[in-house]
């Protein structure tokens, strides 16, 4: 166990909807990553957030956003829903962003646009 | 950009041999090599990690290698073992920066 919790585990919904998908990082990380993982694909860098504040952005779409909360936890919201967004989304964190330390991936939301 | 490149695609050997995984960077300001394995249904899980002062790290039965002049980083599993069987992606970073992912290597040992 990572320390590192995702909610919920699986997520089927209909192409046009919008979803928030849930991390909460580990005790005392600051820093909170999502990934992307499409079938038969390596992890994709989408957005980085360290103590509440965006820190990096990757190939994120403008249909996706997210924010991390003061305590710490973050949401990733998926809207105007596609099929081909369909796949897993990791959560990370980190204790630090300077210099970069160990990242620690949650369990994975597999998400179903049908 | 930033990238990884990570091979073989696929890795199958016999239980008990040794597998090699090799990744090139191309950004010359990486400072930090984690190797992650996962397996199916869970999330990637840090193995063993290198930064660019060390040229070689080992635990147990698997050990990295880093190659600064040539940018280019390996991960060494001796004495395989089925539980070995995996995904295994190596990721690049530089300082403050996310993690670039290889495309990951499955390894299947055979028993």
């Amino acid at each position: 166990d990572s320390g590192v919790t995702q909610t919920p585990k699986h997520l089927i919904t209909a192409t046009g909807q919008r979803v928030t998908l849930r991390c909460s990082p580990r005790s005392g990380d600051l820093s909170v990553y999502w990934y992307q993982q499409s079938l038969d694909q390596g992890l994709q860098f989408l957005i980085q957030y360290y103590n509440g504040e965006e820190r990096a952005k990757g190939n994120i779409l403008e249909r996706f956003s997210a924010q991390q909360f003061p305590d710490l936890h973050s949401e990733l919201n998926l809207s105007s829903l596609e099929l081909g967004d369909s796949a897993l989304y990791f959560c990370a964190s980190s204790p630090r962003d300077r210099p970069i330390t160990e990242a620690f991936f949650g369990q994975g939301t597999r998400l179903t646009v049908v | 950009g930033e990238n990884v490149e990570q091979h073989p695609s696929t890795l199958s050997v016999q239980e008990g041999d040794s597998a090699v995984i090799k990744c090139t960077y191309s950004d010359s300001a990486s400072n930090y090599f984690p190797w992650y394995k996962q397996e199916l249904g869970k999330g990637p899980q840090l193995i063993i990690d290198i930064r660019s002062n060390v040229g070689e790290k080992k635990d147990q039965r698997i050990a990295v290698t880093l190659n600064k002049t040539a940018k280019h980083f390996s991960l060494h599993i001796t004495e395989t073992q089925p539980e070995d069987s995996a995904v295994y992606f190596c990721a690049a970073s530089k300082g403050t920066d996310k993690l670039i992912f290889g495309t990951g290597t499955r390894l299947q040992v055979f028993p």
